[in-house]
């Protein structure tokens, strides 16, 4: 079974430009996710997406952030403009069920390490 | 003070040791507990999942979670090389987000 896929794994850009990271869950997991992580950091939520809707979205910067999922499935997370501060590493990852529900078992992808210069 | 504290070591042992490995969290209502263990420039993978107190052995790996004292405890016996990772405690009070750690980096020396 094929695992959280996300790309690219690696993007330089320059402040101001923008920039989009997708992610494809694992077939049939249904909750999904997009979490932030700094160096020495523990992973920190951005959004969470039960099929299609978001229903956690308190952290996500949307002056500059947004995101979607389109028919349940893969998840795009996009950044505009990019400031120096956001580089970082941005995981996906996601699970069968909705934390209220059991889903405690979260699968990540191997993330997308962002530089801005 | 951060919902879940954790040591960000690094920790250095030699293989064959037994490590431990510890966070402490202040919400009363997390009741659901995880480790997890992440390579350098990969995503972090589950390794244990527990809820409320108690043990749980799987292998080499031992969760416990001692609710009164709100401390969680990953123990690893006989430590090996490919141990060498950084483990991230998580936690979660239901409905709610799951909460990680910053981490601990052990390196386990051969």
């Amino acid at each position: 079974e094929a695992g959280v896929v996300q790309s690219p794994r690696y993007k330089i850009i320059e402040k101001k430009q923008p920039v989009a990271f997708w992610c494809n869950p694992i077939s049939g997991h249904n909750t999904l996710y997009w979490y932030l992580q700094n160096l020495g950091q523990g992973p920190e939520l951005l959004i969470r997406y039960e099929n299609e809707e978001a229903v956690d979205d308190s952290q996500l910067p949307k002056d500059r952030f947004s995101a979607e999922r389109l028919k349940g499935v893969d998840s795009t997370l996009k950044i505009q403009p990019a400031e120096l501060g956001d580089s970082a590493v941005y995981l996906c990852a996601s699970s069968l069920l909705p934390p209220g529900q059991g889903g405690y078992e979260q699968y990540f992808g191997p993330g997308t390490r962002l530089t801005v210069t | 003070q951060k919902e879940v504290e954790q040591d960000p070591g690094p920790l250095s042992v030699p293989e064959g040791a037994i490590v431990s490995l510890n966070c402490t969290y202040s919400n009363s209502a997390f009741q659901y507990f995880m480790w997890y263990r992440q390579y350098s420039r990969k995503g972090p993978e589950l390794l244990m999942y527990t809820y409320s107190s108690g043990n749980k052995e799987d292998g080499r790996f031992t969760a416990q979670v001692d609710k009164s004292s709100k401390y969680i405890s990953l123990f690893i016996r006989d430590s090996q090389p490919s141990d060498s990772a950084t483990y991230l405690c998580a936690t979660s009070g239901g409905y709610q987000k799951v909460t990680f750690g910053t981490g601990t980096k052990l390196q386990v020396i051969p």
